[in-house]
């Protein structure tokens, strides 16, 4: 069994605070990650795909950092808003099962105004 | 550029009876993924289709579930003699190529089984 942690499980902050959220995942036979934001009702929608150790992502206020070696990813929120609200998912692509993610369980974000 | 398409989004079955989901993905997409997410549960890999090929199934239950994925039309992906267990979300995504590619989602199909 393969297992990509997510933390914190939910995460409720005020308008204008930053906020991060990590993912863990085996750093054996790594290939890519992916993060996900996923608003209720809706279809996951892709932010990010990581592949290389060190790599760092941006689109607009949301960023993500990558570390292969020791298995994690930060995703961060600069000055939250309301339509940040959603639940955030990573997924973990292996060399050996190209094609095929694993998914966390998420981050439930929630923006008070 | 339309995104992935699913549907129905909603379908009500009876035990016993098939379901059938379809997926059209986005133009240009050769490659199709099935994942599931039962209630309480995150996404879980089903299976990973390429036009006429299934290249990896490790994910769907050996009986009763079945896809394709023909060289016209949408994926299907078809479930027999359907058991209350089956209730669950059905995403389909696709991407240009495998490996790190991105997979674009589609909404979604919500099946319970009455």
């Amino acid at each position: 069994i393969l297992n990509v942690e997510q933390s914190p499980q939910s995460l409720h902050v005020q308008e204008g605070d930053s906020t991060n959220f990590t993912c863990s995942f085996p750093s054996s036979n790594f290939y890519a990650l992916h993060w996900y934001r996923w608003e209720t009702a809706k279809s996951p929608e892709a932010l990010f795909v990581m592949t290389l150790n060190g790599d760092e992502k941006k689109k607009g206020r949301i960023s993500a950092t990558l570390n292969t070696k020791e298995g994690y990813s930060y995703l961060y929120i600069k000055g939250s808003q309301p339509e940040d609200s959603a639940t955030y998912l990573c997924a973990f692509n292996r060399g050996s099962t190209l094609g095929r993610l694993y998914f966390g369980r998420g981050t439930q974000l929630t923006v008070w105004p | 550029n339309a995104g992935v398409m699913q549907n129905p989004r909603h379908l009500v079955r009876r035990r016993g009876q098939e379901a059938r989901l379809r997926c059209s993905p986005m133009k240009g997409h050769s490659h199709v993924y099935w994942y599931r997410q039962l209630p309480e549960e995150g996404l879980k890999f089903m299976v990973y289709l390429q036009k006429e090929n299934i290249i990896d199934e490790s994910g769907m239950p050996k009986e009763r579930f079945s896809a394709e994925f023909p060289k016209e039309g949408p994926s299907i992906l078809r479930i027999q003699q359907v058991v209350r267990g089956d209730s669950a979300a059905y995403f389909c995504a696709s991407s240009p190529r495998e490996t790190q590619e991105t997979q674009y989602f589609g909404p979604g199909t919500r099946l319970l089984v009455l």
